[in-house]
């Protein structure tokens, strides 16, 4: 039982390039969600999803897009990546129960643009 | 919106002392979570503690326990008997419903430092 994997840990990236992070849960958990954190602030919601094939918005998404083609895993892109971009990305996935709010981070991705 | 504060950007503790880290939130719904994560040089969130809104009693867990004033909108991490380990970044949340799924919304964070 790994729980919540994701890859690659460290990239750095040029400005306009393009590029995916991949979260993969095995909990069998419903909703995903991808953070970012930056220096001096906590967690920032991007983008999440309440199913496969569902995605939404959430309090950062500019300049990201997000699959969920199936249920354990979490995608997340970014088409041209600028050096706004630089941060530590975290996907969390959690139950589906509406009084149930803990969710479970993976290890985090460092990336840096150039 | 909601709104998570945390009013003390750093703390140092003298090892086997206690500790608390402040954290005040404003939000309008009716049910919501509490959280407290530890996040280590290393970068991984660990959760720590959980207290749900209606719950009548403050949660312990171990070392930690959350001093939970519920008309404050307060939520306060009390470490006992600090240990060299426990210097990290801590991040209060809250936990709340969204139309489609739960969010969690985070402080700004507290670095502690133990001393030995």
């Amino acid at each position: 039982n790994a729980g919540v994997t994701q890859t690659p840990k460290f990239r750095v990236l040029k400005t306009g390039q393009s590029m995916t992070l991949l979260c993969a849960q095995d909990m069998n958990h419903e909703y995903m969600y991808w953070y970012r954190q930056d220096p001096g602030m906590g967690l920032r919601l991007i983008h999440y999803s309440v199913g496969e094939g569902t995605t939404a918005k959430g309090e950062v998404p500019d300049g990201y897009n997000v699959s969920r083609l199936k249920k354990q895993n979490f995608l997340l892109g970014l088409e041209s990546a600028a050096p706004s971009q630089t941060s530590v990305y975290f996907c969390a996935s959690s139950y589906s129960r509406k009084s149930s709010y803990e969710q479970y981070f993976g290890p985090g991705t460092r990336l840096t643009v150039t | 919106a909601q709104k998570i504060t945390q009013t003390q950007p750093g703390m140092f503790v003298q090892e086997k002392e206690a500790v608390t880290l402040d954290c005040t939130y404003d939000t309008s719904d009716p049910s919501y979570g509490l959280f407290w994560y530890k996040q280590p040089s290393s970068g991984e969130m660990i959760f720590l503690i959980y207290q749900g809104s209606y719950d009548q009693q403050n949660a312990t867990e171990g070392r930690y326990s959350l001093n939970f004033q519920k008309a404050r909108k307060s939520a306060n991490l009390v470490i006992s008997a600090s240990q060299l380990g426990d210097s990290a970044m801590y991040f209060c949340a809250v936990g709340s419903p969204m139309e489609y799924g739960n969010k969690l919304v985070f402080g700004a964070g507290t670095i502690l430092r133990v001393k030995s």
